[in-house]
């Protein structure tokens, strides 16, 4: 069975420091993978998605994450985070046969950004 | 910008007691999901409907939760009797082209507190 793994429950940053946010993954088969963003009091959306094609996928925000297959990860990265970036980020997986179908979610980053 | 509506956005129930949650989604989109997210966790597939038939419901507790969309368009999801440990937060997420982007649009969500 699928399952997504992320290793930091909270990471503390900066302003305009750079932030990774872990992500591994465990499936037997070919996976599509996302990065979903929660801010406080609102529903997720969707920062960004590997599909297919090239491995490192990027956001409208700057944000990119990279697809390693022999790794299982997917981890999310920011060259210089921002006090807006603070929200909880949210790492899932599916392999359903359709994209969205059996999403399979991580526990969650929270993302706290200091000035 | 169209969204996916929720309503209540908090209800605060006793033990034992029935509540009920719905849910619009975006116009247009045929592929509804309901997930639930305990407080630390991430979210969890409950119930996914294709128009108005249910396509999976493996991790609905079926003794006490159902969930309808009797017309397609929007559901409702009823838990009764409601235990302890049903506070959660319930989200309600919709797609457009039954996942072939991979993009689940999400309302702002139910947060149940059962006491």
């Amino acid at each position: 069975a699928q399952s997504v793994t992320q290793l930091d429950s909270q990471v503390p940053v900066f302003e305009e420091a750079p932030v990774e946010l872990r992500c591994n993954y465990s499936s037997s088969v070919s996976v599509y993978l996302f990065w979903y963003v929660q801010y406080p009091n609102q529903g997720l959306q969707l920062l960004l998605k590997y599909l297919s094609g090239s491995t490192l996928v990027e956001s409208i925000n700057g944000f990119e994450a990279e697809f390693n297959k022999s790794q299982t990860s997917f981890h999310l990265r920011k060259p210089s985070v921002h006090i807006s970036d603070t929200a909880e980020y949210f790492c899932a997986v599916s392999e359903g046969g359709l994209k969205t179908d059996k999403l399979i979610f991580g526990t969650g980053t929270r993302l706290q950004v200091f000035p | 910008e169209a969204e996916v509506a929720q309503s209540p956005r908090y209800k605060i129930t006793e033990k034992s007691q029935a509540v009920a949650f719905w849910c619009d989604p975006i116009s247009g989109h045929a592929t509804l999901y309901w997930y639930r997210q305990i407080l630390g966790q991430g979210p969890e597939l409950l119930v996914q409907f294709q128009d108005e038939s249910v396509v999976d419901d493996s991790q609905l507790p079926k003794d006490r939760f159902s969930a309808e969309r009797l017309k397609g368009v929007d559901s409702t999801l009823k838990i009764q009797p409601a235990e302890l440990g049903d506070s959660a937060m319930y989200l309600c997420a919709s797609t457009l082209d039954s996942g072939v982007t991979g993009e689940l649009f999400f309302g702002e969500g139910s947060r149940l507190t059962v006491l």
